[in-house]
């Protein structure tokens, strides 16, 4: 069974970056899409961005200036970067694994609220 | 960018009642929709795929319907269980779009 889970600060700095780790264990990165969707409190879901386990990447354009997603598969991880952050990037930012453009497994979800 | 709009915002029903939940799509995503559950503090589970597949594990009551840009997901009969938050989200174009979600609430 393919499980997801994400790490990283619960809190970060207006204007800082936020960096959130997703953990796959259960399966291997290779054939999949790698994914990072988020949701402000009592909001809907935003598809940040993903990344093919070979590397190549595709970003939400409302994001994509601020938007950096990495992979390391010999640690089965990805990663997000978003850089200057606000309020509005307050959010449960999960990470899910893609098969033709779906998510089909996520993890549990991290918050990460954005203040001083 | 697709935008879905999702109908109705919140549907009232009791257990063992037919729901049906509609999503539209500002242009056509062909049959490229997924239906997804979530309830609250967990993660959404995909219950749908390329709007009419369950997806694995998912119970038969379960049934999604449509293509273009009109399609619906219909639970034939309403378990404790399901009253939860449903979103279809289009693969057609990217961004990958949710819709604002239908809260499905016990009676």
């Amino acid at each position: 069974q393919v499980q997801l889970q994400e790490s990283g600060p619960g809190l970060v700095k207006p204007s800082e970056t936020l960096s959130l780790t997703c953990t796959v264990s259960g399966g291997s990165m290779s054939s999949y899409y790698w994914s990072w969707i988020r949701q402000p409190p009592g909001k809907g879901l935003e598809w940040i961005g993903y990344i093919y386990h070979s590397g190549s990447t595709n970003y939400n354009p409302s994001l994509k200036s601020r938007v950096t997603i990495s992979v390391d598969t010999s640690k089965n991880q990805f990663s997000l970067k978003l850089s200057s952050v606000t309020a509005a990037d307050t959010a449960v930012y999960y990470c899910a694994r893609g098969i033709t453009g779906y998510g089909d497994y996520w993890g549990q979800g991290t918050l990460v609220t954005v203040s001083s | 960018e697709i935008v879905l709009t999702q109908s109705p915002a919140t549907l009232s029903l009791s257990p063992g009642e037919r729901a049906t939940l509609s999503c539209r799509a500002s242009q056509s995503v062909s049959s490229y929709l997924a239906w997804y559950q979530q309830k609250p503090g967990q993660a959404p589970r995909l219950l749908i795929f390329d709007a009419s597949n369950r997806a694995t594990g998912i119970p038969a009551r379960f049934s999604g319907s449509g293509s273009g840009t009109d399609f619906t997901l219909t639970i034939s009969s309403l378990e404790p269980e399901d009253f939860a938050v449903y979103y279809c989200q289009q693969r057609s174009n990217w961004p990958r779009t949710f819709g604002q979600g239908t809260k499905v609430e016990i009676k």
